[in-house]
Order: structure tokens, then C-alpha cells, then sequence
């Protein structure tokens, strides 16, 4: 069955420095999302993207993050510089119509 | 705006019980509404979908929900919980794709699901 893949598991970094999460969604999939839980928090959305470009953003995601689909199979998420209120589990999600999404196993950032 | 509290962050029940978590969602437009497990370590796994068909929506595992207008809920229930059963559940809104929200899902905090002998 086809899955979302996302690396690293877990990312560790220093604050102030920029980080990359990877995701390769399912390949017959449109729209792709990016969310994060903060640990013993709600899971909450990022940003999504269809068309090459942002669809729609959060609060959260402010100039520090953005996101890229560099090769027609990756799908990424940059930190700039890290701050330790970034540290969480996030979490890459497909979907080929937009409303049914499958989401990856997670990666865990930790910033120090 | 859409938004979905989830009654109750732990419960706990017997293995062989009714297992009842429970859902309300508030949304401007007529809502497709998810539930989503998380095992230990693991991603979101979706469970079952509602998106305005029945009313009463099966899912993977023995899971049900049922949609209910009137009540803005959609609670998820299992007649008879295994031990393997034992999760955290995640209830989630989403506005229909295609108009101005790209299928955004919006969560609930969750609910922890313990399983006793």
C-alpha cells in the first residue's frame, strides 16, 4: 500500500540553525501538507500547497519557515533558525483530491 | 472558522467493553469529519471518514462513527475493545476541498485510550 515517507525519524539541531524535513508523499497525490504537535499538544496545521505554490498557511508558519517541492517527488519543510519553541513532532500529509489525507510517521525535531 | 473538542483526554475501559469517545465540531459549511489513531511512535493512521454519505460511517478495526447534525457530533464507537486497541485517538474537521481551505484538517487534543485486562 502506497505511504507517505518522511526523513529524518528524528532530527536534533542547535537553535538558530536551519533545518530541513523531508517528505516524499504518495506519488499520485496533489495537495501536501505540513502539520506539527508540539508534545502533549494538539496536532496543528501548518501550511498546505497544490499547484507548485501555498494554498493556505497558519499563524505558525511565519517568514522562518517555507516550504518547497524541489523535484516533483520531495516535498520539504526549512526551518531558517530554530528556536526552541520549534521543537516537535511534524508531520507531512497527502491527499490526492484534498480531503482524504495520509499522513507519515513523523519527524521529531529537537532543538537545543 | 471550524474548531473540534474531544470530551474526555483519558478513558479508560475493560478489554470486551463499549469503547464511546466522543466528538462535537463546529464548521461554517457542511463538514467532512475524520477520526485518526496515533499508536505509540508511530504517525496518524486515518480510521474512518465521514463525507455526507451515510450517516453512519464503518471503519478498520471494528471502529463506527455516526454523524449527527443536530448534535454537531461525530463519536466514535467500538462494541467490544481489544487490548490492541489502545491508542491515542484524534477527531478532526476539514472544510470540502476546492473552496477556500485546501482540505485543512483542524484537530481535536485527543483522546489517550487505555485497554485493561
Amino acid at each position: 500500500e502506497p505511504e507517505v515517507t518522511q526523513t529524518p525519524s528524528h532530527q536534533v539541531t542547535q537553535m538558530g540553525q536551519e533545518v530541513i524535513l523531508r517528505c516524499v508523499p504518495i506519488s499520485n497525490h496533489l495537495y501536501f501538507y505540513w502539520y506539527r504537535q508540539i508534545l502533549g499538544q494538539k496536532v496543528e496545521f501548518l501550511v498546505s500547497f497544490y499547484n507548485n505554490e501555498i494554498s493556505e498557511k497558519s499563524e505558525i508558519f511565519d517568514d522562518q519557515f517555507s516550504v518547497e517541492r524541489p523535484d516533483g517527488s520531495n516535498f520539504t519543510l526549512k526551518i531558517r533558525s530554530t528556536k526552541l519553541e520549534d521543537s516537535a513532532m511534524y508531520f507531512c500529509a497527502s491527499s490526492q483530491a484534498g480531503n482524504i489525507q495520509y499522513f507519515g510517521a513523523g519527524t521529531r525535531l529537537s532543538v537545543l | 472558522a471550524q474548531s473540534v473538542t474531544q470530551l474526555g483526554s483519558h478513558v479508560s475501559v475493560s478489554e470486551g467493553a463499549l469503547v464511546l469517545l466522543r466528538c462535537n465540531y463546529s464548521s461554517s459549511v457542511p463538514p467532512y469529519l475524520f477520526w485518526y489513531v496515533q499508536y505509540p511512535n508511530q504517525g496518524l493512521q486515518l480510521l474512518l471518514k465521514y463525507t455526507s454519505a451515510a450517516t453512519l460511517v464503518k471503519g478498520i478495526n471494528g471502529f463506527e462513527a455516526e454523524f449527527k447534525k443536530s448534535e454537531t457530533s461525530f463519536h466514535l464507537t467500538k462494541p467490544s475493545a481489544h487490548m490492541r486497541d489502545a491508542a491515542e485517538y484524534f477527531c478532526a474537521v476539514s472544510e470540502d476541498a476546492g473552496g477556500t481551505s485546501y482540505g485543512k484538517l483542524t484537530f481535536g487534543q485527543g483522546t489517550i485510550l487505555t485497554v485493561h485486562p
